[in-house]
Formats: C-alpha cells, structure tokens, sequence
C-alpha cells in the first residue's frame, strides 16, 4: 500500500497567516492527490482534487500543488473557520485508496 | 440538493454484526461509485470498500475484507455495509462517501465530493 505522511501533526497559527501542509507518498503517484478538511463532529469536504483543482464553493485562499511524491496545500490568510483537520488522499490506487494521518491546524 | 444519511451504528457486542445503510438523494445514486470510511476517535480516516455503479466490482481494504459486506440496491437509492465478526477495534464513525472522477479503464484517479453525516459503531461488551 502507498503511505502518505503529512507534515507537520499539528500546527498553531494566527488569523491572517499564510500556512502550508505537506503531504508526502511513499512512492509516485502522479498528481492523483486530494486534499479534505474536517471540523470536529463533522464529515470531511473536498477542498482540492488532482494536486490543484478547487472543488466547487471552496474559497480561493486554498490553493494545491506537487507530483510525483511531495505535495503542498496553502492556505493564505488564514481565516477562522479554517480552523480545522485537513487530510490528503491518494487516488493512484484507486480504489484502494489512502489517507495522510492529518494535519490539525489551531489558533495561536 | 445531494444528500447521504447513515443509519444503523450503535452498540454491538463482540462478535457480534450490524449492518449500516446510506440513503442517497439529490443526485442520479445508479451512475456514482460509493464507499464506506471510519475514523476511529480521535483517529484519521480508514478506506474500508468500493463499489461500482452496477455493484459488479467490489474492493475491501485487508484490515476488514472477509468481515465486511458492501452492496448497493440502486433501486432504492441505497448502499449498505454488513458488518460481522465486530472487535473493540472497529468502532468508529462510519461515513458513505460519493466518488467522482474516477478512470475504471486506468484504476487511477477520484475524489470523494460527498459524505454523510457518519453513524457511530461502538462495539463493547
């Protein structure tokens, strides 16, 4: 199965910053890469697919990129409902997919 | 508007079975892919199965394959997942999720643009 490590575990940030979480596979897997966000008590939402595509009603302060291995999410300027756990998803393998172990963003 | 509501979690003993349903609405259920997702508290998201639009071709993640049924009845708008066999280690919320983008000819690719609301299994004796 491909790993996929993000880094870092968790980060503490202000409202208004600039934050990056990176996102790493064990081995290629192209830009078949998603990213997700969860709030506490509730289910994950598509942020981006395949490395850098918005979804749909995803703000354009969320922002994706990478191949190959190393992949990046940016947020910037931080606002506070983005407050949350973001994942990373690989789909090389699909179906059998995986999932980064997530990235808790809090408030400084 | 696309909806996925889980039902059927609760407390189950060891050993024991349940089985989780996922009603869809809002959107076309028979041209999607599915899957079932647990998160274990505290814990990140599990790939637990697929299953293609016509319920032909079905995958299960090793860690449960041989315990865990899928199926969909595209009549009924709904998807399932029969749980036997349940351990202490298989509670968790359990989310149906809605895949879109993926290339059965290549294996490659999807996302999932949809989830439900989870249903919480706890298994304990």
């Amino acid at each position: 199965d491909i790993q996929m490590t993000q880094s870092p575990s968790s980060l503490s940030a202000s409202v208004g910053d600039r934050v990056t979480i990176t996102c790493r596979a064990s081995q290629t897997i192209s830009r078949f890469l998603n990213w997700y966000q969860q709030k506490p008590g509730k289910a994950p939402r598509l942020l981006i697919y395949a490395t850098s595509n918005l979804q749909t009603g995803v703000a354009s302060r969320f922002s994706g990129s990478g191949s190959g291995t190393e992949f990046t999410l940016v947020i910037t300027s931080l606002q506070a409902e983005d407050f949350a756990t973001y994942f990373c998803q690989q789909t090389y393998t699909t179906p059998r997919i995986t999932f980064g172990q997530g990235t808790r963003l809090e408030i400084k | 508007e696309v909806q996925l509501v889980e039902s059927g979690g609760g407390l189950a003993q060891p050993g024991g079975s349940l089985r989780l349903a996922c009603a869809a609405s809002g959107f076309t259920f028979s041209s999607y892919e599915m899957n079932w997702v647990r998160q274990a508290p505290g814990k990140g998201l599990e790939w637990l199965s697929y299953i293609s639009t016509s319920g032909d071709t079905i995958y299960y993640a090793d860690s449960v394959r041989g315990r865990l049924t899928i199926s969909r009845d595209n009549a009924k708008r709904s998807l399932y997942l029969q749980m036997n066999s349940l351990r202490a280690e298989d509670t968790a919320v359990y989310y149906c999720a809605r895949m879109r983008g993926y290339d059965e000819e290549i294996s490659m690719g999807g996302e999932f643009d949809y989830w439900g609301q989870g249903t919480l299994v706890t298994v304990s004796a």
